[in-house]
């Protein structure tokens, strides 16, 4: 079974960083481009970093250019997101995500709140 | 970046109803459309891919069809257990791009 289980989500101040964490089980890790979906409280889901499997390429989007940094370590079948600069905008529950296909979004962890106030 | 715009926002029909659901692509891009089904307080999850395949575990009654920009997701018979957002996603250029989801609500 697919499992992708998200950590490190917390309350952290503006300008502040935090490193989100997605443990991956029940697939081989390696082979799969993976991403993170964001989603803020009562709004829609927003397609924020990807990794290609073997790590050669990342993806962002505008709004976390330059701010983010995605990255994955196989051997232990974890893929992070570290998060700088951190805004209220960036408040939101953040989803490990797996590419499939083209690149529809086969399975998803349970997100992890990512909370910017101080 | 290619722009999903949803419609409607909500909808509300009566068990059994026919609930159709509409997706504009801001360009064309084939048939690279999925749908996401997100119950509340659940993550979102995969129930149609490359336009008109079900994921594993959605019923026969879900169904997906388009022509290159607009796209349409039908629940043929609705039933209280469909009550959720439902959004779509392009994926036929960087970045990813969703609408903004369309909630179905039972009357």
């Amino acid at each position: 079974e697919v499992q992708l289980l998200e950590s490190g989500g917390d309350l952290v101040q503006p300008g502040g960083s935090l490193r989100l964490s997605c443990a991956a089980s029940g697939f081989a890790f390696s082979t799969h481009f993976l991403n993170w979906v964001r989603q803020a409280p009562g709004r829609g889901l927003e397609w924020v970093a990807g990794i290609t499997p073997d790590s050669r390429k990342t993806f962002y989007s505008n709004s976390v250019k330059g701010r983010f940094s995605v990255s994955r370590d196989d051997s232990k079948s974890t893929l992070y997101l570290q998060l700088t600069s951190l805004g209220a905008e960036d408040t939101a529950v953040y989803y490990c995500t797996r590419g499939a296909g083209g690149q529809y979004l086969d399975y998803w962890g349970q997100g992890t709140l990512v909370t910017v106030s101080s | 970046e290619i722009v999903m715009t949803q419609s409607p926002v909500t909808l509300s029909a009566s068990p059994g109803e026919r609930a159709t659901l509409s997706c504009r692509a801001s360009q064309r891009i084939g048939t690279s459309v999925a749908w996401y089904q997100q119950k509340p307080g659940q993550a979102p999850r995969l129930l149609m891919k490359d336009e008109s395949t079900r994921a594993s575990g959605f019923p026969v009654r879900f169904s997906g069809s388009g022509s290159g920009t607009e796209f349409t997701l039908t629940i043929s018979s609705l039933q209280s257990d469909d009550i959720a957002t439902y959004y779509c996603q392009q994926y036929n250029d960087w970045p990813l791009t969703f609408g903004g989801g369309t909630k179905v609500e039972i009357k």
